[in-house]
């Protein structure tokens, strides 16, 4: 099963529109760490939110919300007011935390997201 | 500089040659890693390394991919004997702790090409 999914390969917003991202996981870890990051086209892997499991309320960070919902092992990116350089290949990734030391992430296939003018 | 930075930007081989593929993290970060992101995909992991410590490997696809980071600061990913499949941009990202927490800093990545 994949551990990480993300059911829009591509989805076009109009600017200053709101945007919802979908993310699904699945994991057996009672500790693990939720993530969203950003790839324009200059290929950069830009860190946008956090979320620990262990958080009751939902990371904001500006523009930017994660809607958690643990029990559906759901965690949407909302993305308010969208502007244009919001373009880019959206990424949720997920850090399990039951064995200590492991520290990679596994990447989902990503939204490409297109803000319309 | 500023943020992680990779070189070469593009690398072509052609298949059965050797590459050398370069990461500078931000200075005086501990954690570095490389993942293999293919196109269309999102990144896969392939290696982890604490300072010049190697802790974990396991993302590695065969014994042709080697990582080193020798003096705890630039990284290099080799891989022997290119083949096709190894066709993908390589990202290297580092962190300022030994624990990861919340977030990784990427370079731009090295986009590979084996013809």
């Amino acid at each position: 099963a994949q551990k990480i999914t993300q059911t829009q390969p591509g989805m076009f917003v109009q600017e200053k529109e709101a945007v919802t991202l979908d993310c699904t996981y699945d994991t057996s870890d009672q500790s693990y760490g939720l993530f969203w990051y950003k790839q324009p086209s200059s290929g950069e892997m830009i860190f946008l939110i956090y979320q620990g499991s262990y958080d009751e309320q939902n990371a904001t960070e500006g523009r930017y919300s994660l809607n958690f919902q643990k029990a559906r092992k759901s965690a949407n990116l909302v993305i308010s007011a969208s502007q244009l350089g919001d373009s880019a290949m959206y990424f949720c990734a997920m850090r399990e935390d039951s064995n200590f030391g492991n520290e990679k992430l596994t990447f989902g296939t990503g939204t490409r997201l297109t803000i319309i003018p | 500089g500023a943020g992680v930075s990779q070189s070469p930007r593009y690398k072509v081989a052609k298949r059965g040659q050797d590459v050398a593929l370069r990461c500078d993290p931000i200075s005086g970060h501990v954690s570095l890693f490389w993942y293999q992101q293919a196109l269309g995909q999102g990144p896969e992991f392939l290696t982890y390394f604490q300072n010049e410590a190697q802790l974990d490997k396991s993302g590695l696809p065969s014994d042709r991919f080697f990582a080193e980071r020798p003096e705890g600061s630039v990284s290099t990913l080799k891989i022997q004997r290119t083949q096709q499949e190894d066709s993908a941009v390589y990202l290297c990202a580092s962190s300022p702790r030994d624990r990861v927490g919340e977030k990784l800093f990427f370079g731009s990545g090295t986009q590979l090409s084996v013809l």
